[in-house]
């Protein structure tokens, strides 16, 4: 069980808007604690896509971006393209009992 | 350019002790600011933080494994070590390293990961 809550898949059509939940509490989200996205390609390493809430490293398309609020954040897909086709998860730092840095449980993207 | 790549056995027998190597580049871990990861992530599985050590070696463990995981380095060859002890199957894992940089909290390189297999 993640402490960080991201539903297991989501799917949309090249060309679509998709979005990517990711749930927390008040000691890691709610906290204000920043929310990071990586992007898995199987059989690959993370990858950072978005880091503090909804900056995008260098490199990544601004078809990618980030919110956060309350004890929630999410990543926005627009314009979907095949290559999207991957693993997402979020991580953030939690302030209660267990591990410092936490991801969610990780959200499987398929493009149609 | 910035480059991790993590070192170890593919195969570990269950109660044996698992030591892991991340041979880094382009940076330095002398640096302030500057700290290295160890993140798992079991086969079909999310992701699992583990552990970090700093550059002015203060070190953090995930609680649940603090008792079995030891991070060191060594900063005149740019390695970080993590030890498992007591390994058990479901310590099977593809192992990475990663690091974070600054007052940041988000790893912005990775390694490639090393897999290792807890089996007899």
């Amino acid at each position: 069980q993640s402490v960080l809550t991201q539903p297991p898949s989501v799917s949309g059509a090249p060309g679509q808007r998709v979005t990517i939940s990711c749930t927390g509490s008040s000691s890691n989200i709610g906290a204000g604690y920043d929310v990071h996205w990586y992007q898995q390609v199987p059989g690959t390493a993370p990858k950072l896509l978005i880091y503090e809430n909804n900056n995008r490293p260098s490199g990544v398309p601004d078809r990618f971006s980030g919110s956060k609020s309350g004890t929630s954040a999410s990543l926005a897909i627009t314009g979907l393209q095949a290559e999207d086709e991957a693993d997402y998860y979020c991580q953030s730092y939690d302030s209660s009992l267990g591990g410092f840095w936490v991801f969610g449980g990780g959200t499987k993207l398929t493009v149609l | 350019q910035v480059t991790l790549k993590e070192s170890g056995p593919a195969l570990v027998k269950p109660t044996q002790t698992l030591t892991l190597t991340c041979t880094f580049s382009g940076f330095s871990l002398n640096i302030n600011g500057m700290r290295v990861s160890w993140i798992r992530q079991p086969p079909g599985k999310a992701l699992e933080w583990l552990a970090r050590i700093d550059w002015d070696d203060d070190k953090f463990y995930n609680r649940s494994l603090k008792t079995r995981l030891t991070i060191s380095k060594d900063t005149s060859k740019n390695r970080v070590m993590l030890t498992m002890t007591d390994l058990d199957p479901v310590d099977t894992a593809t192992y990475y390293c990663a690091r974070t940089q600054g007052g940041n909290f988000y790893y912005d390189v990775w390694g490639k990961g090393t897999t290792v297999t807890v089996s007899s």
